[in-house]
């Protein structure tokens, strides 16, 4: 059941560049998180969003989190080649989470 | 820092074979999962444990079984291989509070020929 939806689904930018990729639901979560997955490997936890409306800074990436607590952004200020991913928000129910299918992001030089 | 190891990075089965998939957490978690990866699909939960000898289907078990014999260790079997099954494999691991970060193995990429 995929109850959550990413946007964009692709983004290529030159590094320096600012982008914000969106993560939207219908359901509320009690807490949502992202993950960075590089090519040929496993997710690895970016941040853990928890109360409605709270605003989380990890150097240049900021998360949000909807007042409403249904969907989330994820900024990223000058975009470096090290940016380069797959990045998947994802949502708590109960034990498990819910998975986006993520936004496949490459940064050029 | 958390490890969560898998026993394969390539495995490459026959149509029918039965495969073991292995993983290991170091870090004491109640939960463990196991997830697979498709292109334009994301991740779809197979099955998952909150306990030993515990588990409960995910969205996509059939064709999957698992065991959970200790903490640590947590398999997903493929009684019988089809190539459907081709994919990329994910096992991950976390505390036991609900909605608890997920730690992940670097992933087994399994080919059914």
């Amino acid at each position: 059941t995929q109850l959550l939806e990413q946007s964009p689904q692709f983004l290529s930018i030159q590094e320096g560049e600012n982008l914000t990729v969106y993560c939207n639901s219908s359901s509320v979560f009690s807490s949502l998180q992202w993950y960075r997955q590089e090519p040929g490997e496993g997710p690895v936890l970016l941040v853990t969003v928890v109360t409605g409306g709270e605003v989380k800074k990890l150097k240049r990436l900021t998360f949000q989190f909807g007042d409403a607590r249904k969907d989330s952004s994820l900024h990223i200020t000058a975009a470096q080649t090290g940016d380069t991913g797959l990045y998947l928000c994802a949502g708590a129910k109960g034990y498990a989470l819910n998975f986006g299918k993520g936004t496949s992001l490459l940064v050029t030089p | 820092d958390v490890k969560v190891t898998q026993s394969s990075r390539y495995l490459v089965k026959r149509t029918g074979e039965k495969v073991f998939l292995e993983c290991v957490q170091d870090m004491d978690h109640e939960n463990m999962f196991w997830y697979r990866q498709d292109p334009g699909l994301g991740l779809r939960l197979i099955y998952f444990s909150y306990d030993v000898k515990m588990k409960e289907k995910g969205d996509i078990p059939e064709g999957y079984s698992v065991s959970r014999e200790k903490k640590e260790r947590f398999s997903l079997i493929l009684e019988s291989a089809s190539t459907n099954q081709t994919s990329m494999y994910l096992c991950a691991s976390s505390g036991s509070r609900e909605g608890y970060e997920q730690y992940f193995g670097p992933g087994t990429r399994l080919t059914v020929t």
